[in-house]
């Protein structure tokens, strides 16, 4: 039982450039969520979902976009990389009928 | 301590002494309250919980306080150790069907040996 997953670790992108975030929990959980932590700022949520093919809009959704297809996977997208997308990004899950959240290990995104 | 809008605030202590953190909430609706700790390099860890109709919860060696009045959340660890070392979040949910958490900015906590 891993819990919540987060590959990769790190990435380094130039400006322009797009990639995507994976997150994967074998936890059975309804919820996932992205959040980005930067200094100074906690952590902010960028989007979530409720379930297997629903997704919404966090506090700092711009810039950003995701799909859960299945339901153990949240992916989190940047489709054209900036400078002020560089953060460690967190993805965490919960239960139906639960508040409490499960953390990844985070990704270190670095946009040059 | 800390609230939802400071900046990072820092906590040193001696190894043994009890340490207080302390978080200000905004949002009288707010029904649940959770603490993470987050060590450096790694994500946020579960430490304990608690929802408004109680005032008081304990774990090992951690206590919640929740004063609804003053809408004031704290964490008490005993006899704090080196390990207990990282930076800690109180965090806050609306209810009802919202599930989204929102963080404070966190309070970091150093253990002197």
């Amino acid at each position: 039982n891993a819990g919540v997953t987060q590959t990769p670790k790190f990435r380094v992108l130039k400006t322009g450039q797009s990639m995507t975030l994976l997150c994967a929990q074998d936890m059975n959980h309804e919820y996932m969520y992205w959040y980005r932590q930067d200094p100074g700022m906690g952590l902010r949520l960028i989007h979530y979902s409720v379930g297997e093919g629903t997704t919404a809009k966090g506090e700092v959704p711009d810039g950003y976009n995701v799909s859960r297809l299945k339901k153990q996977n949240f992916l989190l997208g940047l489709e054209s990389a900036a400078p002020s997308q560089t953060s460690v990004y967190f993805c965490s899950s919960g239960g139906q009928g639960s508040e409490k959240l499960f953390f990844g290990s985070g990704t270190q995104l670095s946009v040059l | 301590g800390e609230s939802v809008g400071l900046h990072l605030p820092t906590l040193s202590v001696q190894e043994g002494d009890n340490s207080i953190i302390n978080c200000a909430y905004s949002n009288s609706a707010s029904d649940y309250f959770i603490w993470y700790k987050q060590e450096s390099g790694k994500g946020p860890q579960f430490i304990i919980d608690i929802r408004s109709n109680m005032d008081k919860r304990q774990g090992q060696r951690v206590t919640v306080l929740l004063n609804k009045t003053v809408k004031h959340l704290s964490l008490q660890i005993a006899a704090t150790q080196p390990g207990d070392s990282a930076v800690y979040f109180c965090a806050e949910n609306l209810g009802g069907s919202n599930y989204k958490l929102t963080f404070g900015k966190g309070t970091l906590l150093t253990v002197n040996p």
